[in-house]
């Protein structure tokens, strides 16, 4: 089944100990990407990655960091969250190779800053 | 500055009836817009896509519409059942190579049965 799996779906913690929430996917795609969903703001896009080793900002980077050693992980990584990143996070994928412009979400991961 | 706007307004139909929603923007050029259903907890599951040469696509019970003049998208759902209840995304692409997607904050659907 094609799917993209994030971990932990929920996660609460707090402020300043680093955290890695986790992203695959099963259908070789090249672009992966991080939002997250806000009541009122909809998704706003973290970072994306067009491919292993490529990566760039979307609207909201500061304070997360990525990298993409492999084409199918792709984690998230808050090195020292704050309360404000407090939020609903959501990774997905889509093929590069044809302009489908579908993505593929993963169920997204609830996450708390104390 | 760019902005994609969908009514914030939850939107509450009869079953039966058909259920339009509205997807305005400015400032951009998108090369196509798609729309999306979100289910509460849940992630995005995609619906449509329209290019920007395309005035109207259609799938089943759902009719997209497309005019880069308005900078405006519709979204129909005809005959709209309890099922149908749900928060629906529009998303912009632009054609830059980067294949950035951008969101707007979506419309709440309730139909009634």
């Amino acid at each position: 089944e094609a799917q993209v799996t994030q971990n932990p779906r929920y996660l609460i913690t707090v402020t300043g100990k680093k955290l890695t929430v986790t992203c695959s996917q099963n259908m070789n795609h090249e672009y992966m990407s991080w939002y997250r969903q806000d009541p009122g703001l909809g998704l706003r896009q973290i970072y994306y990655s067009m491919n292993v080793e490529v990566t760039d900002k979307g609207d909201v980077p500061e304070g997360y960091k990525v990298s993409r050693k492999e084409k199918r992980n792709f984690p998230l990584i808050l090195e020292s969250p704050s309360p404000n990143q407090t939020s609903l996070y959501f990774c997905a994928s889509r093929t590069a190779r044809i302009n489908t412009g579908e993505l593929f979400f993963g169920e997204g991961s609830r996450l708390t800053v104390l | 500055s760019q902005k994609i706007e969908q009514n914030s307004e939850a939107l509450n139909i009869q079953e039966g009836k058909t259920a339009t929603l509205t997807c305005n923007y400015t400032n951009y050029s998108p090369a196509y817009l798609q729309w999306y259903r979100q289910d509460p907890g849940r992630g995005p599951v995609f619906l449509l896509l329209i290019r920007e040469n395309e005035k109207e696509k259609r799938k089943e019970r759902l009719k997209v519409t497309f005019d880069t003049t308005l900078k405006q998208s519709l979204f129909h759902i005809t005959a709209s059942q309890p099922a149908d209840s749900a928060t629906y995304l529009c998303a912009l692409d632009m054609d830059t190579g980067g294949f950035k997607t951008i969101f707007g904050a979506g419309t709440r659907l309730f139909v009634k049965a």
